[in-house]
């Protein structure tokens, strides 16, 4: 199966401080969402971007599929954005099944 | 709109018993998946059901069941439960069209699993 890699598997954070998170995989995939799981285990879908560019707020996404990786940038860090940052592919065959990488914490300190 | 409500928030259940979840989709949703999260595997796929058919199975052993009913409502049940099933279990609605692999997941919040 599709195997995906998520780096840096923790990450600390001033406030006001911008990042970027990465996520690799291992074959082609028509299909890549990023998560953000807040304290309380909640899933939010911050964007579907199986390849190019979009912006969200302080949030932005790049897949770039022929080299299958996708960037999450996070840019003047708020103390809500703390907590994990899942990216997730899937490939036509196989509909809504995703497949999750492990994860980047993020902790954004006041 | 209302989001992806799931029913109970919480469960304690002993080893041996059985348990069934409960999941609403966003309304006009006709996709519902479930994943179960652990600290040791992650999120990983269980099940997706669309009009009322399971369309993709992930690699959980039978004990682990799902259905969906006509107004795209769905449920899961874990049968003669083990300690490692304890994990919080997220269902996600989503469009689901034919070609469903291009619509976003939406989440509910979950049910936490606790296995004694």
């Amino acid at each position: 199966g599709i195997q995906v890699e998520q780096s840096p598997p923790d990450l600390i954070l001033q406030e006001g401080a911008n990042s970027t998170l990465r996520c690799n995989f291992s074959d082609s995939v028509n299909n890549l969402q990023w998560f953000h799981q807040n304290p309380w285990g909640q899933l939010i879908n911050l964007f579907y971007i199986p390849s190019g560019t979009k912006q969200n707020g302080r949030l932005s996404a790049t897949t770039v599929a022929t080299e299958r990786y996708s960037l999450l940038y996070i840019s003047s860090s708020q103390t809500t954005d703390s907590g994990v940052y899942f990216c997730a592919v899937g490939i036509k065959a196989a509909g809504n099944k995703l497949t999750f990488g492990g994860g980047t914490r993020v902790l954004v300190k006041p | 709109k209302a989001g992806v409500t799931q029913t109970p928030r919480y469960l304690i259940k002993t080893r041996g018993q059985q348990v069934t979840l409960s999941c609403s989709p966003i309304s006009g949703h006709r996709s519902v998946s479930w994943y179960q999260q652990t600290p040791g595997q992650g999120l990983q796929f269980l099940f997706e059901y669309f009009s009322e058919t399971q369309r993709n199975k992930g690699n959980f052993p039978g004990r682990f069941s799902g259905r969906q009913f006509s107004n795209s409502r769905s449920e899961m049940n874990v049968s003669t439960l083990e300690l490692g099933d304890s994990a919080l279990y997220l269902c996600a609605s989503s469009w689901g069209q034919a070609d469903s692999y291009n619509s976003p997941l939406h989440f509910g919040n979950g049910t936490r699993l606790t296995v004694t």
